[in-house]
């Protein structure tokens, strides 16, 4: 059974950084291209990051990029997002999804961070 | 940027059935998928290349792709299905979603 279970969200200050986890499990998780989608509250779905398989090539959304990162550890079957100099507008439910082909097929069940003084 | 547009909400009567429908531009020349979320629950995906149902997904549900727009069906609606549907397409190797249609079932 697939599952990705994400970890790390908190309550942060504006300014300071946080590291999600995505643990993965049930596949063959270096076959696959990972992503990162955010939901503020009340609020529809955004996309945030991406991931290829062997972690050489990574794209970002405009809003977070120069201050998130995106990474993996295949040995480790973990997907990473580091975020810096966190904004207000940052505050969301963040997922982790699994990528195949063009479409997302198993997503995790979520992890918040707030960004609030 | 490329930009899908939902209705913000559509209304169903149990039994009968649902059309949300996602607009873009080209959106013919693009796959697309389509998620339901429930409250407080991460997104499923129930439609993905346009037409083809996860495994596991029932059969009421269905997608249509033609022109700018794409549509999901949901025939014999539940209450079950009450819920916010996202499409999503991908441009320029980054994904997209729509804003989201609520769907109520009264």
């Amino acid at each position: 059974e697939v599952q990705l279970v994400e970890s790390g969200g908190n309550l942060v200050q504006p300014g300071g950084s946080l590291r999600l986890s995505c643990a993965a499990s049930g596949f063959t998780f270096s076959t696959h291209w990972m992503q990162w989608v955010r939901q503020p509250p009340g609020k529809g779905l955004v996309w945030v990051s991406r991931i290829k398989s062997d972690g050489s090539s990574t794209s970002y959304a405009d809003s977070v990029k120069g201050r998130f990162t995106i990474s993996r550890d295949n040995a480790k079957n973990t997907l990473y997002l580091q975020m810096n100099s966190l904004r207000a507008e940052d505050t969301a439910v963040y997922y982790c999804a699994r990528e195949s082909s063009s479409w997302l097929d198993y997503w995790g069940q979520g992890n918040l961070v707030t960004v609030s003084s | 940027s490329y930009e899908l547009t939902q209705p913000p909400s559509v209304s169903v009567s149990p039994g009968q059935t649902a059309s949300i429908t996602c607009s873009g531009d080209n959106l013919g020349y693009k796959y697309v998928s389509w998620y339901q979320q429930k409250p407080g629950q991460s997104p499923v995906m129930v439609i993905y290349q346009d037409t083809k149902r996860p495994s596991g997904i029932p059969e009421r549900f269905s997608g249509s792709n033609s022109g700018n727009t794409v549509t999901l069906t949901i025939s014999g609606t539940q209450a079950l299905d009450e819920a916010d549907y996202y499409c999503q397409v991908w441009d320029n190797s980054t994904v997209v979603f729509g804003g989201g249609t609520k769907l109520t079932v009264l």
